[in-house]
């Protein structure tokens, strides 16, 4: 009875490489979410997804981040030509249906440093 | 500006001695205020849920309110493992699905 699978947990890469973090939802469910929380701030709202479908992606900066969330496989977070601003916890979220309800399943999250 | 405001930002109390965080919002058309609890180096996890004014939930030592303009997660004689930090969010018809999350309040319990 697995969680929400991120990984990796921790990922270093320079300026310019780049970035995939990758989640597997719980068993049954087809909606993610991508949230970032810098140090010493909330959570931020990147994309929500379903199953190859980007639903609401009003969070994503508009240049080098993508998301997808395809039939089959995980859920992928990519950052292209990483920058040091981008070093945060990514988190991924996910909900049986369309997460009215509020109540989001979390994974323990990617950590990224850009050095 | 803010949608969400939690305060205060840290609160350390001893064991046993009750308080309560608050958290303030400003959107229109509020489906749900959430609150979640998230250990060092972990994801959130869900408390509660409320959707309207007056709702209250319970689940052992917390407690979580909600009016028209603010929640308050009340914590009755904490112990050290109730340390953490805990958000506040809001799911809003101007936003979605998606949950707009205040900073959170860093909970310390000492023994």
């Amino acid at each position: 009875n697995a969680g929400v699978m991120q990984n990796p947990r921790h990922l270093v890469r320079r300026r310019g490489q780049e970035a995939r973090l990758r989640c597997s939802p719980m068993k049954g469910h087809s909606h993610v979410y991508w949230y970032r929380q810098l140090p010493e701030e909330g959570l931020k709202f990147m994309v929500y997804l379903q199953k190859e479908n980007i639903i609401d992606e009003s969070g994503m900066p508009k240049e080098r981040f993508s998301a997808e969330f395809p039939k089959e496989g995980p859920s992928i977070l990519r950052i292209q030509q990483v920058v040091r601003g981008d070093s945060a916890a990514y988190f991924c979220a996910s909900s049986p249906s369309t997460g009215l309800s509020g109540e989001l399943f979390f994974g323990e999250g990617s950590r990224l440093t850009v050095l | 500006e803010d949608q969400v405001t939690q305060s205060p930002e840290a609160l350390r109390l001893q064991e046993g001695e009750s308080s309560s965080l608050n958290c303030s919002y400003t959107v229109s058309g509020l489906r749900g205020l959430f609150w979640y609890r998230q250990d060092p180096g972990k994801g959130p996890e869900f408390l509660f849920t409320l959707y309207s004014a007056g709702e209250e939930k319970e689940k052992e030592r917390l407690k979580a309110t909600l009016t028209k303009k603010e929640s308050f997660l009340h914590i009755t004689a904490p112990k050290p493992e109730d340390s953490a930090t805990y958000l506040c969010a809001v799911q809003a018809a101007e936003y979605g699905n998606k949950l707009v999350f205040g900073a959170g309040t860093i909970l310390r319990v000492k023994s």
